[in-house]
C-alpha cells in the first residue's frame, strides 16, 4: 500500500529563517505534487514534480524530487509571515484503475508558522 | 484560470437529513473528485468520476453517493447525515492526459451535522 509521510506535521520558524519540509513515499510513483492551503481556505497546486532530479522554485519556495530516495522536499529560503500555511505533498499511485486514471495518496501536511 | 465552484461555504444539517453537496468546474475536465478533510486525517478521497455517468468508490464512499449527470458537475450526496460526517467537504477537477494531471480545488463545503 502506498503511504506519504511528511515531516514535520507541525513547524514553527522565525521570519528570515529557512528550513526544509520532507516528504517520504513508499512505493514508486510517477509524480509527485505540492500544494498550499491557507487556513480556512481551499487547496492551491503549487509544483508537480515529473522525474527524478527535478527542481522547482517559485518565490522563496523550492521542491526537489529524489524518485531513488523516494524522497521530496520542499524547502523554505528567508521565510516570511506570508508563508504561514499547510503545506501538503501527494503522489501518484502506481498501479491504474478505472477510466485507466490514478488517484493521489496524500500527505496529513505540514502545518507552517512564521513568527516575526 | 481553471474555476471550480461549491454550492456552499457553510451547511448545517440534522442528523437523517439528506444532503446535497454541488460542484461545478468550467474548464471541461474529465476528472472530478470528492473529498472530506479532518484535522489529523489529511484528504480522504470518498468519490471520483472519469466520465459522464461514471463514477469509481474512493478510500471511504461508505454512506455517501454521487451523480454525474453533466461532464462540468459532480453532485455528493450523504443518504442521511450523520454527526460523523461533520466535516469540510472539497471538490476538485483535473483533466485526462493518459496520467492524472494537477487537480485543481473548489473552495470547500464545512459541513455540520447535529
Amino acid at each position: 500500500e502506498l503511504k506519504v509521510e511528511q515531516n514535520p506535521l507541525f513547524l514553527s520558524m522565525q521570519e528570515g529563517k529557512n528550513y526544509t519540509i520532507y516528504c517520504n513515499y513508499s512505493t514508486t510513483s510517477d509524480r509527485l505534487y505540492w500544494y498550499r492551503q491557507d487556513p480556512g481556505k481551499s487547496l492551491e497546486s503549487l509544483f508537480v514534480l515529473l522525474s527524478n532530479g527535478a527542481v522547482k522554485q517559485e518565490g522563496r519556495l523550492m521542491a526537489s524530487l529524489d524518485t531513488k530516495a523516494r524522497l521530496s522536499t520542499l524547502h523554505i529560503t528567508a521565510a516570511v509571515h506570508d508563508l504561514s500555511a499547510t503545506y501538503f505533498c501527494a503522489v501518484d499511485t502506481p498501479h491504474l484503475f478505472a477510466g485507466n486514471n490514478r488517484k493521489l495518496i496524500w500527505g496529513l501536511g505540514t502545518s507552517l508558522a512564521v513568527n516575526p | 484560470d481553471v474555476k471550480v465552484t461549491q454550492s456552499s461555504r457553510y451547511l448545517v444539517k440534522r442528523t437523517g437529513e439528506k444532503v446535497f453537496l454541488e460542484c461545478v468546474q468550467d474548464m471541461d475536465h474529465e476528472n472530478m473528485f470528492w473529498y472530506r478533510q479532518d484535522p489529523g486525517l489529511g484528504l480522504r478521497l470518498i468519490y471520483f468520476s472519469y466520465d459522464v455517468k461514471m463514477k469509481e468508490k474512493g478510500d471511504i464512499p461508505e454512506g455517501y453517493s454521487v451523480s454525474r449527470e453533466k461532464k462540468e458537475r459532480f453532485s455528493l450526496i450523504l443518504e442521511s447525515a450523520s454527526t460523523n460526517q461533520t466535516s469540510m467537504y472539497l471538490c476538485a477537477s483535473a483533466s485526462r492526459a493518459g496520467v492524472m494531471e494537477t487537480q485543481y480545488f473548489g473552495p470547500g463545503t464545512r459541513l455540520l451535522v447535529l
